[in-house]
């Protein structure tokens, strides 16, 4: 089955702890990104990957890191989490299609709570 | 002013009904259109692409103007499982530049029966 799987589902961690969320797909897509997600905002991009060992900052990327080492694995690290990152997080891959568009499949979301 | 504005809604009616949303968009360089779907507290999907033509997937229609800049989705007939948030989403660069999606903060639907 096609998807994109995301773990912890849930997480409470206390401000600095170290925490990674880890995001994996397994349809072969070259581009993956992580949004948070916040009543009345939206998702919003934090990182987006257009391939092995190529991203870049989305509009939010302040307090997260990515790395992109294999194609399926694109990890959101949180080096020291704050409150103000309690938020639902979502990781998406997609491919481009030869008539232009493209769909983005999400993973099942992370709700992550810092106290 | 945000890239992507909808009116959050909520949009009660009853089943059977006719329902229109709109989306404005702030960046006329815009490639990219779509109807996400987002069930309470799960991930977004795919509902359609929008295309200038106009284009229609069984009861949803979705529409481009981009002289206004601005994208609706009508649902005909509604269904109670129709419930859910309504995302539009835009993406202001072509694909090869950045793969991102800009996202309205939605449109909440409630059918009732």
């Amino acid at each position: 089955e096609a998807q994109v799987t995301q773990n912890p589902r849930y997480l409470i961690t206390v401000t600095g702890k170290k925490l990674t969320v880890t995001c994996s797909q397994n349809m072969n897509h070259e581009y993956m990104s992580w949004y948070r997600q916040d009543p009345g905002l939206g998702l919003r991009q934090i990182y987006y990957s257009m391939n092995v060992e190529v991203t870049d900052k989305g509009d939010v990327p302040e307090g997260y890191k990515v790395s992109r080492k294999e194609k399926r694995n694109f990890p959101l690290i949180l080096e020291s989490p704050s409150p103000n990152q309690t938020s639902l997080y979502f990781c998406a891959s997609s491919s481009f299609q030869t008539s232009g568009s493209y769909e983005q499949y999400f993973g099942p979301g992370t709700r992550l709570t810092v106290t | 002013r945000k890239e992507v504005e909808q009116d959050p809604g909520p949009f009660n009616v009853p089943e059977g009904a006719t329902v229109a949303f709109n989306c404005t968009y702030s960046n006329s360089a815009s490639q990219s259109f779509f109807w996400y779907r987002q069930d309470c507290r799960k991930e977004p999907k795919l509902l359609m692409s929008v295309y200038s033509s106009g284009n229609e997937d069984g009861r949803f229609t979705a529409q481009l103007n981009r002289a206004s800049q601005y994208i609706s989705l009508l649902i005909r007939d509604s269904k109670l499982s129709d419930s859910a948030t309504y995302l539009c989403v835009v993406t202001p660069k072509p694909f090869e530049y950045g793969n991102k999606l800009v996202f309205g903060a939605g449109t909440i639907l409630r059918v009732k029966s």
